[in-house]
């Protein structure tokens, strides 16, 4: 079946660092891939999303692009700040005769110090 | 508009009893997802329904079950709780109108099962 991995955590940066989460997955066909970001005591939340291969999905400077030959969907942002805290998924969903699901990866935790 | 609302937002139990959490979509959503998130791991998709009818169900044992109402409201109940189920639940809604895979989720249900 389909899946996500991503690179465990926790990563920890020091403010204005640069940021890279790996996301890798294994799919049947062409999934639209995500990132979202839960923070403390909250519901995940959409980040960015790709449709399709080659798209580059961009978000309060977080960005991520599509590679289809590489299985890919890598998180980055030049800068980060303290406020981007937060545990991180990788996301692919499915959507056919059994029905809409999406796959999160194990989640990436994040801590930016001052 | 108003969130996705889930109630309530803790819940103590002991082993052996069952639990009911409920889920308020955005309105206007008629797909609610539910997810079971432990930090071992990670989101583990339990199933999905839309239009009051189940459309995907994730590995879990029949302790688990679910239902949507006319309204779109969920419930999901979960029988014969185990140590294992101490968990927090999300759920998610989404605008099937759109072929929209964007989700929306709650701030979820924290269970603690002693």
């Amino acid at each position: 079946g389909n899946s996500v991995t991503q690179m465990e955590g926790p990563v920890t940066l020091s403010e204005e660092a640069f940021l890279t989460i790996n996301c890798t997955y294994t799919a049947t066909g062409y999934p639209s891939l995500f990132w979202y970001v839960q923070y403390p005591g909250e519901g995940l939340q959409l980040l960015l999303k790709a449709t399709k291969a080659d798209d580059k999905g961009s978000n309060k400077g977080f960005e991520a692009t599509y590679r289809k030959e590489t299985t890919s969907f890598h998180l980055e942002k030049g800068s980060v700040q303290v406020s981007d805290s937060a545990v991180y998924f990788c996301a692919l969903s499915e959507d056919g005769t059994g029905g809409f699901k999406t796959i999160f990866g194990a989640g990436t935790r994040l801590f930016v110090k001052a | 508009k108003a969130g996705v609302t889930q109630t309530p937002r803790y819940l103590i139990k002991t082993r052996g009893q069952q639990v009911t959490l409920s889920c308020s979509p955005i309105s206007g959503h008629r797909s609610v997802s539910w997810y079971q998130q432990t930090p071992g791991q990670g989101l583990q998709f339990l199933f999905e329904y839309f239009s009051e009818t189940q459309r995907n169900k994730g590995n879990f044992p029949g302790r688990f079950s679910g239902r949507q109402f006319s309204n779109s409201r969920s419930e999901m109940n979960v029988s014969t709780l185990e140590l294992g189920d101490s968990a927090l639940y999300l759920c998610a809604s989404r605008d099937t109108g759109k072929g929209n895979e964007k989700l929306f989720f709650g701030s979820g249900t924290q269970l603690s099962v002693l």
